[in-house]
This record gives structure tokens, C-alpha cells and sequence, in this order.
């Protein structure tokens, strides 16, 4: 079983709809979790960490973490064409950061 | 912000060739890790550092070794390239193990 896994897509959403990115992980000690974002050709950039249970909100972004079922997701609002790109999900396990291999996002007008 | 730079965006050596990939980070960050990305294998740890003149194999360290000497800098080194070796490098560095790592722009290494 992959430490962590994402569906990798590509996830299809209207301009303006909410897009939802989800993840599972397997260490059920794993305390912190961060979603990225990777444009085509390009390296991956922070959007969110989260640390605790519960939602995180920052802008469009909300990160979501339910620790009891080892799963945390990604929830853009008002998507934009912008937004089309490939999310990463990553965590903390023995001392390094496990990425997943990503789900591709794309907007369409 | 945080800046971390690699020494090319892109390079095309020959079969053979020892290459160097150097990486550099401006925020005096104890740990730094080199990967390589490729399509549908997604990021995966070569080689990673906590500190100065310390290394820490990762998940595929063979035909590779690093070079850390100064707290900014850590190079990656490809003793003998090969083709299986072309690939995407990305050099990430963090304050912290649990913290965020902070991407530079990657290198494109295609080996011929």
C-alpha cells in the first residue's frame, strides 16, 4: 500500500464550481499534512498546511484533515481556469516528506 | 520569502558524462533534499541532508552521491550518467523535518 494516495484524474470542473481534491494516508501517526500545487514544467509551490482535525480556510482554499480516517482533502471554490494544475498531497513519515503522485486538475471556462 | 535556486533549468550530457546539479537556498535552513520527478512516479527522495557534511540516503540513491559543504549549498552528483537517468531534479529545503519544503525551479536533465 502507497504511504499516501490521490486519485490521479484528471478531475474536471466548470469555471466557478467547487473542485474537490482528496487524499489518503496509511501512518496513522502522521501529524502534519500539506497540499502543493504544480504547474506544467514547473515545481511544486505550498498552498496549505494543517496540522489538526477539523478545516483550515485561507482565501478559495479550505484544507480538510479527519486524522480518525486517515484522509485529508482539498476544496477550491470559484475555480478558475487558473486553478488547472496538478495537486500534491504530502505528509510526514519517518522523518521525511511522502509526496503523493498527484491528481491533475483542469478548469474549463 | 524564501529563495532556493538551481544551478541550470535545463542540460543535455552524454552517456558517461559526470554531472553536476548544484542547489542553493538564502534562508539558513538545516535540511535540504534533492529529488527527481517523472511522469506518473511522481516526486521521489534521492538523497537528503539535516546538516552540513551530513547525507541521508532516500528511496533511490543508487548511481547518484551529494555534496553538502557549506549550510546553503547541496549538490547532487551523477557519477556516470545514464539514460535512465533523464529526468526532471528538483532541490527542495526546509527549516524543519515536519515543516513545508520550499521548491527551486528544477532541472531538466535529459541524458543522451
Amino acid at each position: 500500500q502507497k504511504e499516501v494516495e490521490q486519485n490521479s484524474g484528471p478531475l474536471s470542473v466548470p469555471e466557478g464550481a467547487i473542485a474537490s481534491l482528496n487524499c489518503t494516508y496509511s501512518d496513522r501517526g502522521s501529524q502534519s499534512f500539506f497540499w502543493y500545487r504544480q504547474y506544467s514544467g514547473k515545481s511544486p509551490e505550498l498552498i496549505m498546511s494543517i496540522y489538526s482535525n477539523g478545516d483550515k480556510e485561507d482565501g478559495r482554499f479550505t484544507a480538510q484533515l479527519n486524522k480518525a480516517s486517515q484522509y485529508v482533502s482539498l476544496l477550491i471554490r470559484d475555480s478558475q481556469p487558473s486553478d488547472s494544475a496538478t495537486y500534491l498531497c504530502a505528509t510526514v513519515a519517518t522523518d521525511k516528506l511522502i509526496f503523493g503522485t498527484g491528481t491533475r486538475l483542469q478548469v474549463f471556462p | 520569502d524564501v529563495k532556493v535556486t538551481q544551478s541550470s533549468r535545463y542540460l543535455v550530457k552524454r552517456t558517461g558524462e559526470k554531472v553536476f546539479l548544484e542547489c542553493v537556498q538564502d534562508m539558513d535552513h538545516e535540511n535540504m533534499f534533492w529529488y527527481r520527478q517523472d511522469p506518473g512516479l511522481g516526486l521521489r527522495l534521492i538523497y537528503f541532508s539535516y546538516d552540513v557534511k551530513m547525507k541521508e540516503k532516500g528511496d533511490i540513491p543508487e548511481g547518484y552521491s551529494v555534496s553538502r559543504e557549506k549550510k546553503e549549498r547541496f549538490s547532487l552528483i551523477l557519477e556516470s550518467a545514464s539514460t535512465n537517468q533523464t529526468s526532471m531534479y528538483l532541490c527542495a529545503s526546509s527549516f524543519i523535518t515536519e515543516d513545508t519544503q520550499y521548491f527551486g525551479p528544477g532541472t531538466r536533465l535529459t541524458v543522451l
